[in-house]
């Protein structure tokens, strides 16, 4: 089964620090997903990492996707009030001939003026 | 372009009550998913279809739990009878799948069905 683990769970921040979210498992992915999702909605989709290594920058957010495919990071600078919200990464893996997306439990981002 | 559609977005029911959800995936996209979501266990995927077609129902918890998509713009998910633990906010998500490795083909998702069993 495959498991992925977020922390920090939760945090609270003031505006303007910088902070990172770390998502870690003991599986390989095809790819990893950072969804956002703000009460009474929906996740909404950030970015989707694909190579090892891989890197992308999403204006004040950079997402990294480790060497072997197992784990991500997000990192948020000069984090802003409409920044809160719950960050969750999903990983995709092939099984009976689809891909499925397993999440995270997310960590909830609260950032304070 | 309109998103995924979820009615209703808010249920209150006493247990042992069936309760139906519905949900409208995006025009064009082929395959529609089910997920329930708790404090404790996250996002749980119930149920995914691919053209219409139930793949992997894996998740569904229990016989009290069935899902149709009786044609693609339409999907419902059962719950008969209901109780008190399956209290969360039910997600339903689409995306496109073509013939060829759809692996990066994002989920759109609703805004969710808050479920509350007393």
């Amino acid at each position: 089964t495959q498991l992925l683990e977020q922390s920090p769970q939760f945090l609270s921040i003031q505006e303007g620090e910088n902070l990172t979210v770390y998502c870690n498992s003991s599986s390989v992915f095809s790819s990893l997903q950072w969804y956002r999702q703000e009460p009474g909605e929906g996740p909404v989709l950030l970015v989707t990492v694909v190579t090892g290594g891989e890197v992308k920058k999403l204006k004040r957010l950079t997402f990294q996707f480790g060497d072997a495919r197992k784990d991500s990071s997000l990192h948020i600078t000069a984090a802003q009030p409409g920044d809160t919200g719950l960050y969750l990464c999903a990983g995709s893996y092939p099984q009976g001939g689809s891909e499925k997306l397993v999440f995270g439990k997310g960590m909830k981002l609260t950032v304070n003026p | 372009d309109a998103g995924v559609i979820q009615s209703p977005r808010h249920e209150v029911t006493e247990m042992g009550q069936e309760v139906t959800l519905r949900c409208k995936p995006i025009s064009g996209h082929n395959s529609l998913f089910w997920y329930r979501q708790t404090m404790m266990r996250g996002l749980e995927l119930l149920i995914y279809f691919n053209n219409n077609v139930p793949i992997d129902d894996s998740g569904m918890p229990e016989d009290r739990f069935s899902a149709k998509m009786p044609n693609a713009s339409f999907s419902t998910l059962k719950i008969q009878p209901s109780e008190p633990r399956d209290s969360a906010v039910y997600f339903c998500a689409s995306s496109f799948r073509g013939q060829t490795a759809g692996r990066n083909q994002p989920q759109h998702f609703g805004d969710g069905t808050r479920l509350s069993i007393l």
